[in-house]
C-alpha cells in the first residue's frame, strides 16, 4: 500500500532562508502528490499538487517536483517569511482515492 | 502518540439512505475537529470545522442540511450524510487537535452510494 515518509520537524530558520522539506513515497501505480499547509489556528489547506511524473506544482513561492525515479516530492521555497510558519503535510493519493499523509513538518520562521 | 479513530472505513449504501461516520480521538481531547472529502486523485477539500459544544462552521458550497456534523463531546464528532446520492460517493476524512497541537488524521471512510 501507500506510505509517505516526511522529514521530521520542527524546522527553525531565519527569514529569507531557503527551505526544503523532504518527502518520499511508496505506492503501487502512479499516485497524485500533494502538499498541504496548516497555519496556526486554521484547518488544512492545499498548497500545491502534481499528478504525474515530472510535473512541478507551485504556489505562494513554494515548489515541488514529482520525481518518479526517486519517488520524491520535496517542498522548496527560496526565501521564507515569518508568515510561512506552519505545519506542512505531504500526501500521496492513489487512483482509488486512498490517501496517505506524512506525519507533518512544523516550520518556524524567525524574524 | 495521539490517535484518531474513524469508523467505518468503508460503507456502501443505497441511494436515499443516510450514513453516519464517527471520528474519535482516543488519547487526547479534541477541541476542534475538521471534516474533509476527497475524490480520486484530487486534493482534500475542507467541508467544515467543528468545535466541541458549538455548531459546525461549514465551508462555502457545502450543504449544511445534507452533511450534518455533531461534535457533542471532546472525543467524538460525527458526520451524517443524509439522503445520500451517487454523487456523494468519495472519501471522507476527519482530523482533530487539542487547541494548538498538531493535527491528527483519521484513516478515512470510503463511501459508495449505489
Amino acid at each position: 500500500g501507500n506510505s509517505v515518509t516526511q522529514m521530521e520537524g520542527p524546522v527553525t530558520l531565519s527569514e529569507e532562508a531557503f527551505l526544503t522539506i523532504n518527502c518520499t513515497y511508496t505506492a503501487t501505480g502512479y499516485p497524485s502528490l500533494f502538499w498541504y499547509v496548516q497555519y496556526p489556528g486554521e484547518g488544512l489547506q492545499l498548497l500545491l499538487k502534481a499528478t504525474k511524473a515530472d510535473d512541478k506544482g507551485s504556489n505562494k513561492g513554494f515548489e515541488a517536483t514529482y520525481r518518479k525515479e526517486t519517488t520524491s516530492f520535496h517542498l522548496e521555497k527560496g526565501s521564507v517569511q515569518v508568515s510561512d510558519s506552519a505545519v506542512y503535510f505531504c500526501d500521496s493519493t492513489d487512483s482509488w482515492g486512498k490517501f496517505q499523509f506524512g506525519a507533518g513538518t512544523q516550520v518556524v520562521v524567525t524574524p | 502518540g495521539a490517535v484518531v479513530s474513524q469508523h467505518p472505513s468503508w460503507v456502501i449504501c443505497k441511494s436515499g439512505t443516510s450514513v453516519k461516520i464517527e471520528c474519535r480521538s482516543l488519547d487526547f481531547q479534541a477541541t476542534t475537529m475538521f471534516w474533509y472529502r476527497q475524490f480520486p486523485k484530487q486534493s482534500l477539500m475542507l467541508m467544515a470545522t467543528s468545535n466541541e459544544g458549538s455548531k459546525a462552521t461549514y465551508e462555502q458550497g457545502v450543504e449544511k442540511d445534507k452533511f450534518l456534523i455533531n461534535h457533542a463531546s471532546l472525543t467524538l464528532s460525527t458526520l451524517t450524510v443524509t439522503s445520500a446520492h451517487p454523487e456523494d460517493s468519495s472519501f471522507y476524512i476527519c482530523s482533530a487537535r487539542d487547541r494548538e497541537s498538531p493535527l491528527h488524521f483519521g484513516n478515512g471512510t470510503r463511501l459508495t452510494v449505489t
